[in-house]
């Protein structure tokens, strides 16, 4: 069973580009997070979908940024114009059930976004 | 606005002694609480959890405790081996309010020296 699994790797992008992240999730899990992990500070909530649906997108930043997690295919996140302060590591998690205390999060190993 | 603190940014430890990684919480609505170990260039690791009922899980080699007043909790690791140095986060949720969502601390660094 294929854990979480993320591409690319890794991602450089020139001001102004726009990045898109991809992310599939672990086989019979139907909720999906994104966090981001800037240098040195740990990983911070930005959206969690559900098929073909956004559930929360409290940790979104309102501009430049969005989410899918279509009903075929990978969830994307998606970076318009993309600003040096988007570098950063962003993680896809994946859960078979909404609430964490009902099964732990498990994460994919992430893509590094450099933005030059 | 920092909910949960790990103070310590690193750690070492000699092989074969306890590690114990420590965090902080703020928000009285955090109800439960996980660790996640993680190595570079992968993502974090589920450890272990405590649901805020309890305050103690053990798993094998890995404990951790929960001191709901001082909102503290600590994760104790004994035996120490070099293969559990890594970045090792502590992570809160609301479960009824936000269960959906986890606030990380910023992680300590264990190494574990031969």
């Amino acid at each position: 069973n294929a854990g979480v699994m993320q591409n690319p790797r890794h991602l450089v992008r020139r001001r102004g580009q726009e990045a898109r992240l991809r992310c599939s999730p672990m086989k019979g899990h139907s909720h999906v997070y994104w966090y981001r992990q800037l240098p040195e500070e740990g990983l911070k909530f930005m959206v969690y979908l559900q098929k073909e649906n956004i559930i929360d997108e409290s940790g979104m930043p309102k501009e430049r940024f969005s989410a899918e997690f279509p009903k075929e295919g990978p969830s994307i996140l998606r970076i318009q114009q993309v600003v040096r302060g988007d570098s950063a590591a962003y993680f896809c998690a994946s859960s078979p059930y909404k609430a964490v205390d009902a099964s732990p999060l498990h994460f994919g190993n992430g893509t590094r976004l450099t933005v030059t | 606005d920092q909910q949960v603190k790990q103070n310590s940014p690193s750690l070492s430890v000699q092989e074969g002694r306890i590690s114990i990684l420590n965090c902080d919480y703020t928000n009285s609505m955090f109800d439960y609480f996980l660790w996640y170990k993680k190595y570079p260039a992968e993502g974090p690791t589920f450890l272990i959890s405590i649901s805020s009922i309890k305050d103690k899980n053990e798993d094998g080699r890995f404990t951790v405790f929960l001191n709901k007043s001082a909102k503290h909790l600590s994760l104790h690791i004994v035996p120490s081996q070099p293969g559990d140095s890594a970045v090792y986060f502590c992570a809160a949720s609301a479960t009824k309010s936000s269960g959906d969502k986890l606030t990380f601390g910023t992680g300590t660094r264990l190494a574990v020296r031969p």
